[in-house]
């Protein structure tokens, strides 16, 4: 089972931030929270990820909660090209057998409208 | 550039008939895996090897077989497809660290018939 919890679907208006929750409340402290995208069928697109402090790259921003049960992704100015599967996903640490799996759920679908 | 790329796209065989799909990394990456993703039921992973000669079952490897004999291949085999494989692949890859994203390529789409 997926260990994160995300709302199926979100719209948002071009031009605006788009921000995406999730829920992670049985972390442990040695899982990282990943976020992923997916646009139509293809790969997966790996956006951002952390630990414990808040993250910022060219994609997007990460808050990640004090207590890490729940962080949420930020598209500072989402376009029609970000709409797309969003996947939070909660990786354990990476030490062989399925520890090494990322854990699917099935994702927020963002649909940015112009 | 970095990337992960699978052969072929797409692919249409009958039950029974072995097929191979390939997937190549060019970014020296000890890590690689391959999912199936269906409708309803996500990403699932099939195999995954740590390095070289070492490869482990994922979640659901009935029915498929791997191999990694180099760093940069990891092959996807069905000996004798059914139509219960018909699905969308992906092989995916990474430096294997916690801290290290998994990369994508462009995904498989196979049909048993």
């Amino acid at each position: 089972d997926a260990k994160t919890t995300q709302p199926p679907s979100m719209d948002c208006a071009e031009g605006r931030a788009a921000n995406l929750p999730c829920n992670h409340s049985t972390i442990s402290g040695n899982e990282y929270v990943y976020w992923y995208r997916q646009i139509h069928s293809q790969g997966p697109q790996y956006i951002i990820h952390g630990l414990k402090n808040n993250e910022t790259n060219e994609m997007a921003s990460l808050i990640i909660t004090e207590d890490r049960k729940s962080s949420t992704l930020i598209l500072p100015h989402a376009t029609l090209r970000d709409t797309a599967v969003y996947y939070c996903i909660v990786r354990v640490f990476f030490g062989g057998g399925s520890q090494g799996n990322l854990i699917f759920g099935k994702g927020t679908k963002l649909s940015v409208k112009p | 550039e970095a990337q992960v790329t699978q052969n072929p796209r797409y692919l249409i065989t009958v039950t029974g008939k072995k097929l191979t799909v390939t997937c190549s990394q060019n970014m020296n990456h000890e890590y690689m895996s391959w999912y199936r993703q269906d409708p309803g039921l996500g990403l699932r992973q099939i195999y995954y090897s740590m390095n070289v000669e070492v490869t482990d079952k994922g979640d659901v490897p009935e029915g498929y077989k791997v191999s990694r004999k180099e760093k940069r291949n990891f092959p996807l085999i069905l000996e004798s497809p059914s139509p219960n494989q018909t699905s969308l692949y992906f092989c995916a890859s990474s430096r294997g660290q916690a801290r290290s994203p998994l990369h994508f390529g462009n995904g498989t789409r196979l049909t048993v018939t």
